[in-house]
Protein backbone atom coordinates (compact mmCIF):
# COMPACT_ATOMS: atom_id res chain seq x y z
CA UNK A 1 0.00 0.00 0.00
CA UNK A 2 1.14 3.56 0.18
CA UNK A 3 0.34 6.34 2.17
CA UNK A 4 -0.18 9.39 0.04
CA UNK A 5 -0.75 13.54 1.49
CA UNK A 6 -1.64 16.08 -0.41
CA UNK A 7 -1.83 20.07 0.29
CA UNK A 8 -3.59 22.06 0.69
CA UNK A 9 -6.86 19.48 1.13
CA UNK A 10 -9.12 22.37 -0.10
CA UNK A 11 -8.79 26.02 -0.89
CA UNK A 12 -11.06 28.85 -2.32
CA UNK A 13 -9.15 30.92 -5.26
CA UNK A 14 -10.24 34.02 -7.15
CA UNK A 15 -10.41 33.72 -10.87
CA UNK A 16 -7.54 34.41 -13.00
CA UNK A 17 -5.12 32.87 -10.36
CA UNK A 18 -2.97 29.55 -9.98
CA UNK A 19 -3.14 27.16 -7.27
CA UNK A 20 -0.60 24.35 -7.05
CA UNK A 21 -1.20 21.18 -6.02
CA UNK A 22 1.14 18.85 -3.50
CA UNK A 23 1.53 15.42 -3.58
CA UNK A 24 3.82 13.55 -1.71
CA UNK A 25 4.76 9.64 -1.61
CA UNK A 26 5.94 7.64 1.58
CA UNK A 27 7.60 5.53 -1.29
CA UNK A 28 9.41 5.44 -4.24
CA UNK A 29 7.04 4.80 -7.26
CA UNK A 30 7.02 5.08 -11.04
CA UNK A 31 4.86 6.81 -12.69
CA UNK A 32 1.92 9.55 -10.50
CA UNK A 33 -1.53 10.42 -11.99
CA UNK A 34 -3.77 13.25 -11.56
CA UNK A 35 -7.47 13.21 -11.64
CA UNK A 36 -10.28 15.59 -11.19
CA UNK A 37 -13.34 14.88 -9.96
CA UNK A 38 -15.96 17.66 -10.98
CA UNK A 39 -19.24 18.61 -8.43
CA UNK A 40 -21.26 15.20 -8.61
CA UNK A 41 -18.93 13.48 -12.03
CA UNK A 42 -16.53 10.75 -11.63
CA UNK A 43 -12.86 10.70 -12.23
CA UNK A 44 -11.32 12.01 -15.00
CA UNK A 45 -7.66 11.36 -15.53
CA UNK A 46 -5.98 14.79 -16.33
CA UNK A 47 -2.22 13.13 -16.97
CA UNK A 48 0.74 10.75 -16.02
CA UNK A 49 3.27 12.01 -14.56
CA UNK A 50 7.13 10.07 -14.88
CA UNK A 51 9.52 11.12 -12.91
CA UNK A 52 12.92 12.76 -15.50
CA UNK A 53 10.18 13.24 -18.51
CA UNK A 54 7.16 15.62 -19.62
CA UNK A 55 3.96 14.47 -18.25
CA UNK A 56 1.34 12.81 -20.55
CA UNK A 57 -1.73 14.46 -21.31
CA UNK A 58 -5.11 13.10 -21.38
CA UNK A 59 -7.20 14.17 -24.38
CA UNK A 60 -8.84 17.19 -23.12
CA UNK A 61 -5.80 18.45 -20.74
CA UNK A 62 -3.67 20.89 -21.61
CA UNK A 63 0.14 21.77 -20.17
CA UNK A 64 -0.20 25.09 -19.99
CA UNK A 65 -3.73 24.84 -17.99
CA UNK A 66 -2.30 21.97 -15.48
CA UNK A 67 1.70 21.82 -15.91
CA UNK A 68 2.81 19.13 -14.11
CA UNK A 69 6.10 18.63 -12.46
CA UNK A 70 7.57 15.44 -11.14
CA UNK A 71 11.12 16.51 -9.61
CA UNK A 72 11.54 12.99 -7.92
CA UNK A 73 10.18 9.74 -7.58
CA UNK A 74 8.07 10.63 -4.26
CA UNK A 75 6.53 13.89 -5.17
CA UNK A 76 4.20 15.81 -7.73
CA UNK A 77 2.61 18.99 -8.15
CA UNK A 78 0.07 19.63 -9.92
CA UNK A 79 -0.72 23.79 -11.13
CA UNK A 80 -4.44 24.69 -12.00
CA UNK A 81 -3.24 27.96 -14.21
CA UNK A 82 -5.50 31.31 -14.87
CA UNK A 83 -8.81 29.40 -13.13
CA UNK A 84 -12.13 30.02 -13.81
CA UNK A 85 -15.26 28.04 -11.94
CA UNK A 86 -15.38 25.61 -14.08
CA UNK A 87 -12.54 24.43 -12.95
CA UNK A 88 -13.66 23.77 -9.54
CA UNK A 89 -13.38 20.12 -8.82
CA UNK A 90 -11.70 17.90 -6.64
CA UNK A 91 -8.04 16.78 -8.04
CA UNK A 92 -6.62 13.60 -6.64
CA UNK A 93 -3.20 11.95 -6.63
CA UNK A 94 -2.82 8.58 -7.12
CA UNK A 95 -0.11 6.05 -7.50
CA UNK A 96 0.25 1.90 -7.95
CA UNK A 97 2.98 1.52 -5.49
CA UNK A 98 5.72 -1.38 -4.97
CA UNK A 99 5.75 -4.03 -7.95
CA UNK A 100 3.24 -6.49 -6.94
CA UNK A 101 0.36 -3.81 -6.84
CA UNK A 102 -2.22 -3.87 -9.52
CA UNK A 103 -4.92 -1.14 -7.85
CA UNK A 104 -4.19 2.70 -7.77
CA UNK A 105 -4.21 4.25 -4.51
CA UNK A 106 -5.68 7.79 -4.09
CA UNK A 107 -4.66 10.57 -1.79
CA UNK A 108 -7.87 12.48 -0.29
CA UNK A 109 -7.90 14.99 -2.82
CA UNK A 110 -8.18 18.87 -2.96
CA UNK A 111 -11.25 20.47 -2.68
CA UNK A 112 -10.78 23.93 -4.73
CA UNK A 113 -13.32 26.35 -5.19
CA UNK A 114 -12.31 29.05 -8.14
CA UNK A 115 -15.24 31.90 -6.88
CA UNK B 1 -10.83 1.05 -25.87
CA UNK B 2 -11.15 -0.72 -23.05
CA UNK B 3 -13.50 1.24 -20.98
CA UNK B 4 -16.50 0.26 -18.00
CA UNK B 5 -20.13 1.21 -18.31
CA UNK B 6 -21.82 1.11 -14.69
CA UNK B 7 -25.95 1.07 -15.59
CA UNK B 8 -27.68 3.28 -13.44
CA UNK B 9 -26.78 6.66 -11.76
CA UNK B 10 -28.56 5.82 -8.64
CA UNK B 11 -29.77 2.86 -6.95
CA UNK B 12 -32.06 2.72 -4.00
CA UNK B 13 -32.51 -0.19 -1.67
CA UNK B 14 -34.24 -0.51 1.96
CA UNK B 15 -32.13 -1.48 4.64
CA UNK B 16 -31.58 -5.54 5.10
CA UNK B 17 -31.95 -5.99 1.01
CA UNK B 18 -29.61 -6.89 -1.41
CA UNK B 19 -27.79 -4.48 -3.58
CA UNK B 20 -26.50 -5.02 -6.87
CA UNK B 21 -24.85 -2.25 -8.80
CA UNK B 22 -24.08 -3.12 -12.67
CA UNK B 23 -20.80 -2.95 -14.45
CA UNK B 24 -19.80 -3.99 -18.32
CA UNK B 25 -16.70 -3.82 -19.02
CA UNK B 26 -15.08 -3.60 -22.40
CA UNK B 27 -11.90 -5.10 -23.07
CA UNK B 28 -10.02 -6.95 -26.06
CA UNK B 29 -7.59 -8.71 -23.17
CA UNK B 30 -8.32 -10.25 -19.67
CA UNK B 31 -8.89 -6.90 -17.79
CA UNK B 32 -7.88 -5.81 -14.17
CA UNK B 33 -11.36 -4.71 -12.68
CA UNK B 34 -11.83 -2.55 -9.54
CA UNK B 35 -14.90 -1.43 -7.49
CA UNK B 36 -13.74 1.69 -5.56
CA UNK B 37 -16.63 3.23 -2.62
CA UNK B 38 -16.22 7.25 -1.62
CA UNK B 39 -18.34 8.35 1.02
CA UNK B 40 -19.44 12.15 1.13
CA UNK B 41 -16.47 14.27 1.52
CA UNK B 42 -13.94 11.59 1.54
CA UNK B 43 -11.23 9.67 -0.93
CA UNK B 44 -11.72 6.95 -2.64
CA UNK B 45 -11.34 3.44 -1.15
CA UNK B 46 -10.67 0.30 -2.65
CA UNK B 47 -13.64 -2.26 -2.14
CA UNK B 48 -12.07 -5.17 -4.08
CA UNK B 49 -10.34 -6.49 -7.40
CA UNK B 50 -10.08 -8.75 -10.15
CA UNK B 51 -6.84 -9.70 -11.35
CA UNK B 52 -7.84 -12.65 -13.56
CA UNK B 53 -7.72 -15.49 -10.93
CA UNK B 54 -10.88 -16.46 -9.39
CA UNK B 55 -13.75 -15.18 -10.75
CA UNK B 56 -15.93 -14.72 -7.58
CA UNK B 57 -13.75 -11.72 -5.99
CA UNK B 58 -14.93 -11.12 -1.86
CA UNK B 59 -14.02 -7.55 -0.69
CA UNK B 60 -14.53 -5.04 2.65
CA UNK B 61 -17.77 -4.58 4.34
CA UNK B 62 -19.65 -7.78 3.12
CA UNK B 63 -19.08 -6.58 -0.91
CA UNK B 64 -18.17 -9.10 -3.92
CA UNK B 65 -18.46 -9.47 -7.28
CA UNK B 66 -18.34 -12.11 -9.81
CA UNK B 67 -16.67 -11.78 -13.07
CA UNK B 68 -18.77 -12.90 -15.87
CA UNK B 69 -16.59 -13.26 -19.19
CA UNK B 70 -19.39 -14.46 -21.34
CA UNK B 71 -21.74 -11.74 -19.77
CA UNK B 72 -18.39 -8.73 -19.62
CA UNK B 73 -19.59 -8.04 -16.53
CA UNK B 74 -18.62 -7.23 -13.46
CA UNK B 75 -21.50 -6.73 -10.96
CA UNK B 76 -20.96 -5.61 -7.17
CA UNK B 77 -23.38 -7.23 -4.87
CA UNK B 78 -23.76 -7.11 -1.06
CA UNK B 79 -26.64 -9.47 0.21
CA UNK B 80 -28.00 -7.29 3.05
CA UNK B 81 -27.64 -3.24 2.97
CA UNK B 82 -26.69 -1.42 5.98
CA UNK B 83 -27.36 2.33 6.10
CA UNK B 84 -23.61 2.99 6.42
CA UNK B 85 -23.12 1.71 2.87
CA UNK B 86 -24.53 4.70 1.59
CA UNK B 87 -22.21 6.42 -0.80
CA UNK B 88 -21.22 6.15 -4.70
CA UNK B 89 -19.54 3.55 -6.00
CA UNK B 90 -17.42 3.42 -9.47
CA UNK B 91 -16.44 0.42 -11.20
CA UNK B 92 -12.97 0.89 -12.68
CA UNK B 93 -10.55 -0.65 -15.27
CA UNK B 94 -7.25 -0.31 -15.50
CA UNK B 95 -5.78 -0.47 -18.96
CA UNK B 96 -2.14 -2.24 -19.39
CA UNK B 97 -1.03 -0.45 -22.84
CA UNK B 98 1.28 2.01 -23.09
CA UNK B 99 1.84 2.25 -19.65
CA UNK B 100 -0.79 1.89 -17.12
CA UNK B 101 -3.68 3.45 -15.69
CA UNK B 102 -6.90 3.43 -14.47
CA UNK B 103 -10.42 4.53 -16.07
CA UNK B 104 -13.63 5.21 -14.33
CA UNK B 105 -17.33 4.33 -14.56
CA UNK B 106 -19.17 7.10 -14.41
CA UNK B 107 -20.01 5.94 -10.60
CA UNK B 108 -23.25 4.68 -8.79
CA UNK B 109 -25.01 6.50 -6.02
CA UNK B 110 -26.29 4.15 -3.87
CA UNK B 111 -29.34 4.92 -0.96
CA UNK B 112 -30.07 3.28 1.33
CA UNK B 113 -33.31 3.57 3.17
CA UNK B 114 -34.81 2.38 7.12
Amino acid sequence: SAVISQKPSRDICQRGTSLTIQCQVDSQVTMMFWYRQQPGQSLTLIATANQGSEATYESGFVIDKFPISRPNLTFSTLTVSNMSPEDSSIYLCSVYPGTGNTEAFFGQGTRLTVV
Amino acid sequence: AQSVTQLGSHVSVSEGALVLLRCNYSSSVPPYLFWYVQYPNQGLQLLLKYTSAATLVKGINGFEAEFKKSETSFHLTKPSAHMSDAAEYFCAVRINTGGFKTIFGAGTRLFVKA
